[in-house]
């Protein structure tokens, strides 16, 4: 059964910094990679998806990456803003592909 | 595009009540599903559809029913609702080529039930 993990759960920088969130999963054989925000109380929100043929896919100061190898995958966020706060949840498909197995998410505040 | 539009946003039941869930989506999706979030248990699958027609059964499908009669729509209907149902609940579609289509999501239902 595939697994996902997230870590850290929380994280807390001061504007202006790059930081890395991690996603590890423990079955290699995906399809793809997605990576998406959540806001307080709202719905989840596609960031990127690395499709598994592809080791990197960059949307503005966001960039994600994909080792299935090792079964990993990181989310590089480049000069953090305080509108960057929001729970960051990495998700891939599995059980045949009919459904999208989550991690338990890195909930991130950025200080002004 | 609305993209994956859901109603109600809140809703309060009491126990043994029915009710349906709705969603819709106008991107022309095949495939459609629903999820439930819990703390400390994050998304699970509660059934999914991959067209007009089709359902099936994901991880947790006790106590809900779903139909596809359109490409559009796909209700999610809770027979007899229980404490254990009060959860946030999501519709999400995608196209069928999972290797590459983006999975969207609404902004979901938050349920609950006395």
């Amino acid at each position: 059964k595939q697994e996902v993990t997230q870590i850290p759960a929380a994280l807390s920088v001061p504007e202006g910094e790059n930081l890395v969130l991690n996603c590890s999963f423990t079955d290699s054989a995906i399809y793809n990679l997605q990576w998406f925000r959540q806001d307080p109380g709202k719905g989840l929100t596609s960031l990127l998806l690395i499709q598994s043929s592809q080791r990197e896919q960059t949307s503005g100061r966001l960039n994600a990456s994909l080792d299935k190898s090792s079964g990993r995958s990181t989310l590089y966020i480049a000069a953090s803003q305080p509108g960057d706060s929001a729970t960051y949840l990495c998700a891939v498909p599995s059980g045949s592909a009919r459904q999208l197995t989550f991690g338990s998410g890195t909930q991130l505040t950025v200080l002004p | 595009n609305a993209g994956v539009t859901q109603t109600p946003k809140f809703q309060v039941l009491k126990t043994g009540q029915s009710m349906t869930l709705q969603c819709a989506q106008d991107m022309n999706h095949e495939y459609m599903s629903w999820y439930r979030q819990d703390p400390g248990m994050g998304l699970r699958l509660i059934h999914y559809s991959v067209g007009a027609g089709i359902t099936d059964q994901g991880e947790v499908p006790n106590g809900y029913n779903v139909s596809r009669s359109t490409t559009e729509d796909f209700p999610l209907r809770l027979l007899s609702a229980a404490p254990s149902q009060t959860s946030v609940y999501f519709c999400a579609s995608r196209m069928r080529r999972v290797s590459t289509d983006t999975q969207y999501f609404g902004p979901g239902t938050r349920l609950t039930v006395l």
